[in-house]
């Protein structure tokens, strides 16, 4: 067990671009979080998986941000035409039936839109 | 709509002190509450998980308890210590969702 690993860990892209980010959560876990974090605030939620299907995603999330997790194993989160207020920490963390919805984060992708 | 506040923002205490960070939320209705320590520029590490039905965890040092009707938690950290400085990050989760909502932190500095 090595625990949540996301790539990249920095990402640095100029504004219009599209970025994808991935996590490989834990492997027997079946649950999957993305939040974004700005510096000095927590982590906002973004988006929540059970196995493959996608049960809660936030009102906030602009229709520019789509997460997959195929197979209910990985999990990408792509932001489309980025803008300079995407830049932040996105962090994914991950929890299984059973462990009490215990999160266990990743060390997050940091994401720099110039 | 759940909001969480973390008291102090800040606090710094020479080491050896026992300290407590408070976590208050504006509704009862959750599920859980877990508290977190987050390192700069780094992810989340979990401390404890309450459950709504539980009264307080303990881990070592740390122990956290929850009022869920009065609408807080508080984390005691007992014999600080240097290593202990981090940000200190509480979350809970709403009944009826899977989101977790966090507090902007308490970041501690144990002085050495």
């Amino acid at each position: 067990d090595t625990g949540v690993s996301q790539n990249p860990r920095h990402k640095i892209t100029k504004r219009g671009q599209n970025v994808t980010f991935r996590c490989d959560p834990i492997s027997e876990h079946n649950r999957l979080y993305w939040y974004r974090q700005t510096l000095g605030q927590g982590p906002e939620f973004l988006t929540y998986f059970q196995n493959e299907a996608q049960l809660e995603k936030s009102r906030l999330l602009s229709d520019r941000f789509s997460a997959e997790r195929p197979k209910g194993s990985f999990s990408t989160l792509e932001i489309q035409r980025t803008e300079q207020g995407d830049s932040a920490m996105y962090l994914c963390a991950s929890s299984f039936t059973g462990g009490g919805y215990e999160q266990y984060f990743g060390p997050g992708t940091r994401l720099t839109v110039t | 709509k759940q909001e969480v506040t973390q008291i102090p923002a800040a606090l710094s205490v020479p080491e050896g002190e026992n300290l407590v960070l408070n976590c208050s939320f504006t509704d009862s209705a959750i599920y859980n509450l877990q508290w977190f320590r987050q390192d700069p520029g780094k992810g989340l590490t979990s401390l404890l998980l309450i459950q709504s039905s539980q009264r307080e965890q303990t881990s070592g040092r740390l122990n956290a308890s929850l009022d869920k009707s009065s609408g807080r938690s508080t984390l005691y950290i007992a014999a600080s210590q240097p290593g202990d400085s981090a940000t200190y990050l509480c979350a809970v989760r709403p009944s009826g969702t899977y989101k977790y909502i966090f507090g902007t932190g308490t970041r501690l500095k144990v002085l050495a």
